[in-house]
């Protein structure tokens, strides 16, 4: 079964740092570029960062460039995420997502996604 | 960055009846676009990607459309488990954008 399960949310202070991990199953991790996509409560859907199965290239929102950093161990089958010096706004569900379908080189839509695990940034 | 526009933002309608969500985006796209259905304390289902094309195992009833900046995501009969929150995704450049969401709600 093809699936995606994130950890490593939790309750952190402002400032700190925290890291998101993915583990991915029933498909072959490494030609894929893989995403991470936030939910605010009761927001809508934000892309954070992607990093591209072939080249290795990443990239990140603006709102969180220079404090995140998205990698992946392929043999762990495992995408993270490390996010530092976080702020209140970074409260949200963070999801990982495989860019699986689509044209177009290195990119697609996101066909699977994880369960989610919650960051919440509070003092 | 490209910017996604979605209209309605809300949207009340009844079983059966056909509804059209539509997305705009800022500059043009191709056919670089997806369709999600979200339900809450769930992640999104991809629907549509590309524009057009069903992701397998999606009902018929969803269709897209559009091309460049205008696009369409279609549900010909609504049925009751489709009353969610629909995002149109484009990934045509970095940073991609989503829409901010078409709440369906029944009538």
């Amino acid at each position: 079964e093809v699936q995606l399960v994130e950890s490593g949310g939790g309750l952190v202070k402002p400032g700190t740092s925290l890291r998101l991990s993915c583990v991915v199953s029933g498909f072959s991790f490494r030609g894929y570029t893989m995403n991470w996509v936030r939910q605010a409560p009761g927001r809508g859907l934000e892309w954070v960062s992607s990093l591209a199965g072939s080249s290795g290239s990443v990239y990140y929102a603006d709102s969180v460039n220079g404090r995140f950093t998205i990698s992946r161990d392929n043999a762990k089958n495992s995408l993270y995420l490390q996010m530092s010096s976080l702020r209140a706004e970074d409260t949200a569900v963070y999801y990982c997502a495989r860019a699986g379908v689509g044209s177009g080189w290195e990119r697609g839509a996101f066909d699977i996604w994880g369960q989610g695990t919650m960051v919440t940034v509070s003092s | 960055a490209i910017q996604l526009t979605q209209s309605p933002s809300s949207l009340s309608a009844s079983v059966g009846d056909r509804v059209t969500i539509t997305c705009r985006a800022s500059q043009g796209i191709s056919s670089a676009l997806a369709w999600y259905q979200q339900k809450p304390g769930k992640p999104p289902k991809l629907l549509i990607y590309d524009a057009s094309n069903l992701e397998s195992g999606v009902p018929s009833r969803f269709s897209g459309s559009g091309s460049g900046t205008d696009f369409a995501l279609t549900i010909s009969s609504l049925q009751p488990e489709d009353f969610a929150t629909y995002y149109c995704h484009q990934f045509t450049s970095y940073p991609n954008t989503f829409g901010q969401g078409t709440r369906l709600e029944i009538k």
